[in-house]
């Protein structure tokens, strides 16, 4: 079965610091990747995603992530965070499961807190 | 389109007592999802439905935990008898043909 793994789990910068975000998937075939975004209180909303074609992928906000195959993985990032980025984010794999139906897989999210 | 629809929104009940959360998936998706989210488990998938039909329960965590999907524009999931443990946040999800969900804005289910 596939899995997701998020490494930080609380994360602290300054405003315009880089914000880079680990995600790690276990799964050999073909997957579609995704990065949600949960600010406080709120519900999960898509921030980007990866189905195919340029392994580097440009969601809203001025985040991005970029599609490794060989090192399974699927990091975050951003150049310059602001405050209004403080959330918790999650990746999340779409793979086959078992018995062969799709499966989305969310690792267990990383907190990201920006300071002002 | 208003997006996938949950109720209640907030939730508080006594142990012991049935739950019952409901959802509205966004019309002409065909996944429905079931999560959890608590901070020590963080998100969990429970359950999910493929053309109302349910695929994988396999995250439904006891016998406590049942849910149904009558038809394609509804869907409930149920506890009974809660816990205090039950307590956390649902989210309900929809998609079309996969892969990528649209989330309720969640229930969030307090047992005392």
């Amino acid at each position: 079965a596939q899995s997701v793994s998020q490494h930080n789990h609380h994360v602290i910068l300054s405003e315009a610091a880089s914000l880079e975000l680990g995600c790690n998937y276990s799964y050999g075939g073909t997957v579609n990747l995704f990065w949600y975004v949960q600010y406080p209180g709120q519900h999960l909303q898509l921030l980007l995603k990866y189905f195919s074609g340029d392994p580097l992928v440009k969601g809203i906000k001025g985040f991005e992530a970029e599609f490794i195959k060989s090192k399974f993985s699927f990091n975050l990032r951003k150049p310059s965070v602001q405050w209004s980025d403080t959330a918790e984010y999650f990746c999340a794999v779409n793979a086959p499961n078992s018995g062969g139906y799709q499966k989305v897989t969310f690792g267990t999210g990383t907190k990201l807190q920006v300071i002002p | 389109d208003a997006g996938v629809i949950q109720s209640p929104r907030h939730e508080v009940t006594e142990m012991g007592q049935e739950v019952t959360l409901r959802c509205k998936p966004i019309s002409g998706h065909n996944s429905l999802f079931w999560y959890r989210q608590t901070m020590m488990r963080g998100l969990e998938l429970l359950i999910y439905f493929n053309n109302n039909v349910p695929i994988d329960d396999s995250g439904m965590p006891e016998d406590r935990f049942s849910a149904k999907m009558p038809n394609a524009s509804f869907s409930t999931l149920k506890i009974q008898p809660s816990e205090p443990r039950d307590s956390a946040v649902y989210f309900c999800a929809s998609s079309l043909d996969l892969p990528e969900a649209f989330f309720g804005q969640g229930t969030r289910l307090t047992v005392v």
